[in-house]
């Protein structure tokens, strides 16, 4: 089956400038998450959406990020403005009603 | 709150030597453990869980994991470590299994170096 894709692989802005990733989980799998991991830290959640619902957003820093999952299946996340702070690798992931996560191969942002 | 802990940053071990990762967990109720492999510019993959039952579970690549509740544990093993197991280790602990339930918490991953 095909797997989780994300765009881009790799992205450059400077501080203060906005970026926008996207996700396409695996067909039929109604949970999504966006992961953020720093460079020697382990993947944190930012947000969980099962279908369009959103489960979990606790750790998402809600002045400057934003995500949202239409019609339940592709999803974006948005950084506005972006800070240094947030160079990271972003990961999406998904998975069925009742099984472990599959992950894409995330999102290096890179804030100068 | 539940967390993950992998005590040991990086592992180095010979090629045919056998291997352990340690992961050690702080949950409430009952625990759902994840063993994930990172290499270089991918993503995370899959390499085995714990849900209920037997507490050895085995995995891809050859990889297996001992649930141990006593000692709240879930330490990776593999009898003969490959050069080409080197990658980054991640342990997670989540609250469910599937659905609304599974958001994963990692632990920091420790970095298994095996030399030929």
């Amino acid at each position: 089956e095909a797997g989780v894709a994300q765009s881009p692989r790799y992205k450059i802005i400077e501080k203060r400038q906005s970026v926008a990733f996207w996700c396409n989980p695996i067909s039929g799998h109604a949970t999504l998450y966006w992961y953020q991991q720093i460079l020697g830290q382990g993947p944190k959640l930012l947000i969980q959406f099962q279908n369009n619902g959103v489960v979990d957003d606790s750790q998402l820093p809600k002045d400057r990020f934003s995500a949202e999952r239409l019609k339940g299946v592709d999803s974006t996340l948005k950084i506005q403005p972006a800070k240094l702070e947030d160079s990271a690798v972003y990961l999406c992931a998904s998975s069925p009603s009742r099984g472990h996560e599959f992950f894409g191969q995330g999102t290096r942002l890179t804030v100068v | 709150a539940q967390s993950v802990a992998q005590p040991e940053d990086q592992v180095n071990v010979a090629e045919g030597n056998p291997l352990t990762v340690k992961c050690t967990y702080s949950v409430s109720g009952n625990p759902y453990l994840f063993w994930y492999v990172q290499y270089p510019n991918r993503g995370l993959q899959f390499l085995l869980k714990y849900i209920t039952g037997d507490n050895l579970v085995k995995g891809s690549y050859g990889f297996e994991a001992e649930f141990n509740k006593s000692q709240t544990s879930f330490h990776l093993k593999k009898p003969s470590a490959l050069v080409s197991d080197s990658a980054l280790y991640f342990c997670a602990v989540s609250p469910g299994y599937g659905g609304a339930t599974n958001k994963l918490i990692f632990g920091t991953g420790t970095l298994l170096a095996v030399q030929p």
